[in-house]
């Protein structure tokens, strides 16, 4: 398995800020993906990071809104802007390390009031 | 557009009694995850199958990849509290490394 942490782990924000999440792989990862989960939802995938280059965001999402950063191998951020109540979510990054082995960070639950 | 439903969506049940929970797609997968989600976590896997009519178990917990890779099943004998909690397939597709997520069952045990 692998260690994920994410930061923080919960948020409460004012509609029209932006709150950066942090993920951190204690091994190197090509890829990382980011999940959203909305209230008693499955996941979603918003987008796919890969170092240097830019990710590449599934359809609804767009990178003006959910700006994705991967500096190294193992870390990540992604950034919710412009938040409305509609972003309230939990948001989970996964390090990919092959077909058999997908594993999730502990999430960041978000709330915009 | 590849899609898992999950049936049920909601269960509750007595400690003691079996369930089965079933995953199903018109698409074919080259490989099928089973996790299990508390509140406050992220999803932890319990299982991948990737041979079509495969049967994998883990103590009281047997999973089954359909024959043609397009449904699965994960069935839980003698229920505890324990395994409450958010069920979630996930299929890669052929030729992409995307998972697809089911719709999610979400499971109550009642001691």
């Amino acid at each position: 398995s692998a260690v994920i942490s994410q930061k923080p782990s919960r948020d409460i924000c004012q509609r029209g800020t932006s709150l950066t999440i942090q993920c951190q792989v204690d091994s190197q990862v090509t890829m990382m993906f980011w999940y959203r989960q909305q209230p008693g939802q499955s996941l979603t995938l918003i987008a796919t990071a890969n170092q240097g280059s830019e990710a590449t965001y599934e359809s609804g999402f767009v990178i003006d809104k959910f700006p994705i950063s991967r500096p190294n191998l193992t870390f990540s951020t992604l950034t919710v802007s412009n938040m409305s109540p509609e972003d309230s979510s939990i948001y989970l990054c996964s390090p990919f390390r092959g077909f058999c082995e997908q594993y999730f960070g502990p999430g960041t639950r978000l709330t915009v009031t | 557009t590849q899609l898992l439903e999950q049936s049920p969506q909601f269960l509750s049940i007595q400690e003691g009694e079996n369930l089965t929970v079933y995953c199903n797609s018109s698409s074919v997968f080259s490989s099928l995850q089973w996790y299990r989600q508390e509140p406050g976590e992220g999803p932890v896997l319990l299982v991948t199958v990737v041979t079509g009519g495969e049967v994998k178990k883990l103590k009281r917990l047997t999973f089954q990849f359909g024959d043609a890779r397009k449904d699965s099943s994960l069935h839980i004998t003698a229920a505890q509290p324990g395994d409450t909690g958010l069920y979630l397939c996930a299929g890669v597709g052929s030729g992409t490394y995307k998972y697809i997520f089911g719709t999610g069952t979400r499971l109550k045990v009642l001691a």
